[in-house]
């Protein structure tokens, strides 16, 4: 079963105006982390954020911000006043503690094309 | 940067033939992982080891084989290529096991392609 879900395989935002990506999750371990990665074209995997399952608030870094619905198993990230230099990839990831190796399980991704 | 260094950037091969990438953790990172980025399996796990030993295994063909060295520095070697096996290679690393706020940090990658 696919563990994280990423519906939207494009979008489009305009030069500074925010934009949410989706993520939804499956787990039945209580403990995990979630993680947002960007990959521009050069290809390279950058880290954004990262909430814990047991964090109380929603992580923010910058212009990032995670929408993190427990119950409803979702993870958005929100990136506001888009730059042109966003448009790249963005993946979601998950890491379940109790598997105890802490690999990442990655969505399919969502490509964002920032327009001036 | 990331401070993970993956040597070669771009690898081109034939089918049949066998290949070797490195990987250097950041300074401190005890654990290293592979994932294989493909345009039809998406970013794979493969392979994790901690501090020289094996940890956990993903989707890794059995003529895939990796390594941790005394160093850290890791290997992974393909065999018998193919292909399929034409992707994008990551390595990333991470200080360690414990805690979830364990981000991992990617390296460059290693594009491979087999003709």
């Amino acid at each position: 079963a696919q563990k994280i879900t990423q519906t939207q395989p494009g979008m489009f935002v305009q030069e500074k105006e925010a934009v949410t990506l989706d993520c939804t999750y499956d787990t039945s371990d209580p403990s995990y982390g979630l993680f947002w990665y960007k990959q521009p074209s050069s290809g390279e995997m950058i880290f954004l954020i990262y909430q814990g399952s047991y964090d109380q608030q929603n992580a923010t870094e910058g212009r990032y911000s995670l929408n993190f619905q427990k119950a409803r198993k979702s993870a958005n990230l929100v990136i506001s006043a888009s730059q042109l230099g966003d448009s790249a990839m963005y993946f979601c990831a998950m890491r379940e503690v109790r598997s105890n190796d802490y690999k990442l399980s990655f969505g399919a991704g969502t490509t964002v094309t920032v327009r001036a | 940067d990331s401070g993970v260094t993956q040597t070669p950037k771009h690898l081109i091969t034939a089918t049949g033939q066998r290949v070797t990438l490195r990987c250097s953790p950041r300074s401190g990172d005890l654990s290293v992982y592979w994932y294989q980025q493909s345009l039809d399996q998406g970013l794979q796990f493969l392979i994790q080891y901690y501090n020289g030993e094996e940890r956990a295994k993903g989707n890794i063909l059995e003529r895939f084989s990796a390594q941790q060295f005394p160093d850290l520095h890791s290997e992974l070697n393909l065999s018998s290529l193919e292909l399929g096996d034409s992707a994008l290679y990551f390595c990333a690393s991470s200080p360690g096991l414990a805690g979830e706020g364990n981000e991992q940090f990617f390296g460059p990658g290693t594009r491979l392609t087999v003709l």
